[in-house]
């Protein structure tokens, strides 16, 4: 099973600041990366699919980067309905797997 | 608009069985994959299983493998989980979700997420 892992595990961080969270596979996956966000009580909520193609209706201060291995989702301007649990997931090979999340706080 | 709706979720005894049903509306049902994924209490993410709305295979974690059954039923749109011979890690919400496709691969991002219901597996 190809492995993920993200970074940090947890961030906190004011409104307005840019923030990055990172996501590597234990193997090459191509740009089959997919980004969700997760809000206590709420279904996740796809952003970002193929690695940098941004889901219809999610704002543009979200954007996603990277292949192979190495991805980046990138929040150009942390607002206060950003602060929630992010996970990348591949979908480059079934068992489909998710990183274990990050957790993005308010500073 | 699409909607997926799950229902089914509830107490279960340790090995025992439940049923979870996701109506779904707003796409044409049979020609997508669907799936299901869990989240256990303070824990991320977890694929369950899969099944392909044109062909009908499925797929499966190796946590559930032999013990859940995933299958549709097209006249209603509706996908199913049978959970058998339950246990305790099975405490979970059970989300389902629809399946997107890309450049001709059936199974690149789940779009669209239902709002979760919640198993418990205690005696």
């Amino acid at each position: 099973d190809i492995q993920m892992t993200q970074s940090p595990s947890s961030l906190s961080a004011p409104v307005g600041d840019r923030v990055t969270i990172t996501c590597r596979a234990s193997q090459s996956i191509s740009s089959y990366l997919n980004w969700y966000q997760k809000k206590p009580g709420k279904a996740p909520n796809l952003l970002i699919y193929a690695a940098s193609n941004l889901q219809s209706g999610v704002p543009s201060r979200f954007s996603g980067s990277g292949s192979g291995t190495d991805f980046t989702l990138t929040i150009s301007s942390l607002q206060p309905e950003d602060f929630a649990t992010y996970y990348c997931q591949q979908s480059y090979t079934i068992p489909f797997t998710f990183g274990p999340g990050t957790k993005v706080g308010i500073k | 608009e699409v909607q997926l709706v799950e229902s089914g979720g509830g107490l279960g005894q340790p090995g025992g069985s439940l049923r979870l049903s996701c109506e779904a509306s707003g796409f044409t049902f049979s020609s997508f994959a669907m799936s299901w994924v869990r989240q256990a209490p303070g824990k991320g993410l977890e694929w369950v299983s899969a099944i392909s709305g044109i062909t009908g295979t499925t797929y499966y974690a190796d946590s559930v493998k032999g013990r859940f059954t995933i299958s549709t039923d097209n006249s209603k749109d509706t996908l199913y989980l049978q959970m058998n011979s339950l246990r305790a890690e099975d405490t979970a919400v059970y989300y389902c979700a629809k399946v997107n496709r890309r450049d001709g691969y059936d199974y690149d991002h789940f779009d669209y997420w239902g709002q979760g219901t919640l198993v418990t597996v205690s005696s």
